[in-house]
């Protein structure tokens, strides 16, 4: 079983569509994290979420929307798409006091 | 704010040679460093980690790193290098309640 599993894989879409990116993990953790990859490859948190609450919001536009239903689930929204929100999204979770991220696979998000 | 930097974008290496992949920190109060790796379109992966403790941490796949608090460094190293080492590291540190990453050193390994 995939321990942090992102759906889909691969997502090409128009400029002003609203699109969603699902995230799971089965490993029982109670933070869960979205962070974005550029074309540079660098990678910057957006959001965290601790048992369903968020934590950080990284001064993300609010076209980004992170929605939490339960300890085991991170969805991000993104309304509006602009071509700036071309990236690799990740998500990741951390156990309590594990101090170790298990990454998704990723999403690559692709707004034409 | 915390804050770690990899001044090389990129390293070659042959097969068998050692290899060492740099990383520098700026942080107030004692440290928490980390290294993780990312093959090709793949999600970053734990490699090591240093808390406290010993100097020399090792982790997955024989990699290990030094933390040199004289230098704030924390480079990852390994004795012999594999073809398969071939890959994207990212050094990071832990500020509070969320990790942050170094821009990425693109490993090479030649035959």
């Amino acid at each position: 079983d995939t321990a942090v599993s992102q759906t889909p894989k691969y997502l090409v879409t128009q400029m002003g569509n609203d699109k969603s990116i699902k995230c799971e993990q089965n490993l029982g953790h109670d933070t869960m994290y979205w962070y974005k990859q550029d074309s540079k490859k660098f990678l910057k948190i957006m959001f965290s979420y601790n048992n369903k609450e968020l934590i950080i919001n990284e001064t993300v536009p609010n076209r980004f929307s992170p929605k939490s239903p339960d300890k085991a689930h991170l969805n991000l929204h993104i309304n509006s798409l602009e071509l700036g929100d071309s990236a690799v999204y990740f998500c990741a979770s951390e156990g309590r006091g594990n101090e170790k991220l298990f990454f998704g696979s990723g999403t690559q998000l692709s707004v034409l | 704010a915390q804050s770690v930097a990899q001044p090389e974008d990129q390293v070659n290496v042959a097969e068998g040679n050692p290899l060492t992949v740099k990383c520098t920190y700026s942080v107030s109060g004692n440290p928490y460093l980390f290294w993780y790796v990312q093959y090709p379109n793949r999600g970053l992966q734990f490699l090591l980690k240093y808390i406290t403790g010993d100097n020399l941490v090792k982790g997955s796949y024989g990699f290990e790193a030094e933390f040199n608090k004289s230098q704030t460094s924390f480079h990852l190293k390994k004795p012999s290098a594999l073809v398969s080492d071939s890959a994207l590291y990212f050094c990071a540190v832990r500020d509070t309640d969320k990790l942050i990453f170094g821009t990425g050193t693109r490993l090479q390994v030649f035959p």
